[in-house]
């Protein structure tokens, strides 16, 4: 049974690029969260789609947009790379859209390295 | 929105000790606590989680205490082994929102031989 694998396991991008992450949900799961973690801190929520949809979004500007696709997959994408967006980002699968009724499971997450 | 504050940042113990490290949180309406061991370049894991409607609770070496009036919640290692060195994070549920977690900065534990 897979769990939740993410690609690429790392990237290097220069300031002002774009980039693409991906992720693909443990079997059986149907939701999809997206986390930042920085050098030294906890993960930091981004955003969680559900049934396609973007369902909640943390404090991350627009320059960070996703996309749920009809097998549960999910991109992240980020426009124009800034410096700060150096860092690990996660992925989270779960089953609908409540943390408390179904754990979330993470993947080994995207090292992204902005020069 | 939600704050989780985590202590200490680093835990040191003897194999053998016991290990404890807290966790205080600021939205009363959050009610969902897990917390996540990351070794080092892996993905966070979920150990034990707890529930509001719950004070207690223990799996094996492991438990997690909540105090909802408080607003804090702690997690208990006992019989610390080598393999629990990582770092530790706790999360809340701000707002009582289950689509997200806000996580605390992390423990890092060394269990010394």
């Amino acid at each position: 049974d897979a769990g939740v694998t993410q690609s690429p396991t790392h990237l290097i991008k220069t300031r002002g690029q774009q980039v693409t992450l991906r992720c693909s949900p443990k079997s059986g799961h149907d939701t999809v969260s997206w986390y930042q973690q920085a050098l030294g801190q906890g993960p930091q929520f981004i955003f969680q789609y559900y049934e396609e949809e973007e369902r909640q979004r943390g404090n991350f500007p627009d320059r960070f947009s996703g996309h749920q696709f009809p097998n549960y997959s999910s991109e992240l994408n980020v426009n124009a790379l800034l410096l700060g967006d150096s860092a690990l980002y996660l992925c989270a699968s779960s089953i609908g859209q409540g943390a408390s009724n179904s754990p979330l499971h993470f993947g080994n997450g995207t090292r992204l390295t902005v020069t | 929105g939600e704050n989780v504050e985590q202590h200490p940042s680093t835990l040191s113990v003897q194999e053998g000790d016991s290990a404890v490290i807290k966790c205080t949180y600021s939205d009363s309406a959050s009610n969902y606590f897990p917390w996540y061991k990351q070794e080092l370049g892996k993905r966070p894991q979920l150990i034990i989680d707890i529930r509001s409607n719950v004070g207690e609770k223990k799996d094996q070496r492991i438990a997690v205490t909540l105090n909802k009036t408080a607003k804090h919640f702690s997690l208990h290692i006992t019989e610390t082994q080598p393999e629990d060195s990582a770092v530790y994070f706790c999360a809340g549920t701000p707002s009582g929102s289950a689509r997200q977690l806000t996580f605390g900065s992390g423990t890092q534990l060394t269990v010394l031989p």
